[in-house]
């Protein structure tokens, strides 16, 4: 079964300075991944995926996150954060479970605060 | 626009009591899932449902149940709730035939307390 393993609980910023959260899986066959973030008091939503083709991906509020399959990892980057970042971060790996449909695993989530 | 919807966001209920958690979507999706968030542990899948009247165990089905007899509608059923069960149980759908690389959708969430 796959996992997904996220470096760090949380994370403190101050405005301005730069992102990076690690994402690890483990998995073996062919993934897809997410970056999920979680608002306080909103619902989750997608922030961005990986599904094929360049590795760089960019999503939505100047994330992007780079898929390296040699070192199972995905992480989500942001040169500048804003204290609007503030939020829960999910990295998530959706692949076939042994049912043979497709289960979508989490990681543990990481927490930004971003001070002003 | 894309809806899921959960029947109550709060929900207090006592020990060994039956409870009931309804998730509805609006974009006939073939997929629904049932999450728990607790902090520290992320999201773990603890039923999913790919078809009317089909489920599959997640990673943490036990003390769980759930009902699909119609494509629109997911629900989780707390046979006999426990303390352990106080949560944030999240609902999601999915089309079928998207292939992996599709988003989940999510519901606001319900907050369950149990005491």
């Amino acid at each position: 079964a796959q996992s997904v393993s996220q470096h760090n609980h949380h994370v403190i910023l101050s405005e301005a300075a730069s992102l990076e959260l690690g994402c690890n899986y483990s998995y073996g066959g062919t993934v897809n991944l997410f970056w999920y973030v979680q608002y306080p008091g909103q619902h989750l939503q997608l922030l961005l995926k990986y599904f094929s083709g360049d590795p760089l991906v960019k999503g939505i509020k100047g994330f992007e996150a780079e898929f390296i399959k040699s070192k199972f990892s995905f992480n989500l980057r942001k040169p500048s954060v804003q204290w609007s970042d503030t939020a829960e971060y999910f990295c998530a790996v959706n692949a076939r479970s042994g049912a043979g449909s497709y289960q979508l695993t989490f990681g543990k989530g990481t927490k930004l605060s971003v001070i002003p | 626009d894309v809806k899921v919807t959960q029947s109550s966001r709060y929900l207090v209920k006592r020990t060994g009591e039956k409870v009931f958690l309804e998730c509805v979507q609006d974009m006939d999706h073939e997929n629904m899932f049932w999450y728990r968030q607790d902090p520290g542990l992320g999201l773990r899948l603890i039923y999913f449902s790919y078809d009317v009247k089909m489920k599959e165990k997640g990673d943490i089905p036990e003390g769980y149940s759930v009902s699909r007899e119609k494509k629109e509608r997911f629900s989780l059923i707390l046979e006999s709730a426990s303390t352990n069960q106080t949560s944030m149980y999240l609902c999601a759908s999915i089309p079928a035939g998207t292939g992996s690389s599709y988003e989940q959708y999510f519901g606001p969430g319900t907050r369950l307390t149990v005491t």
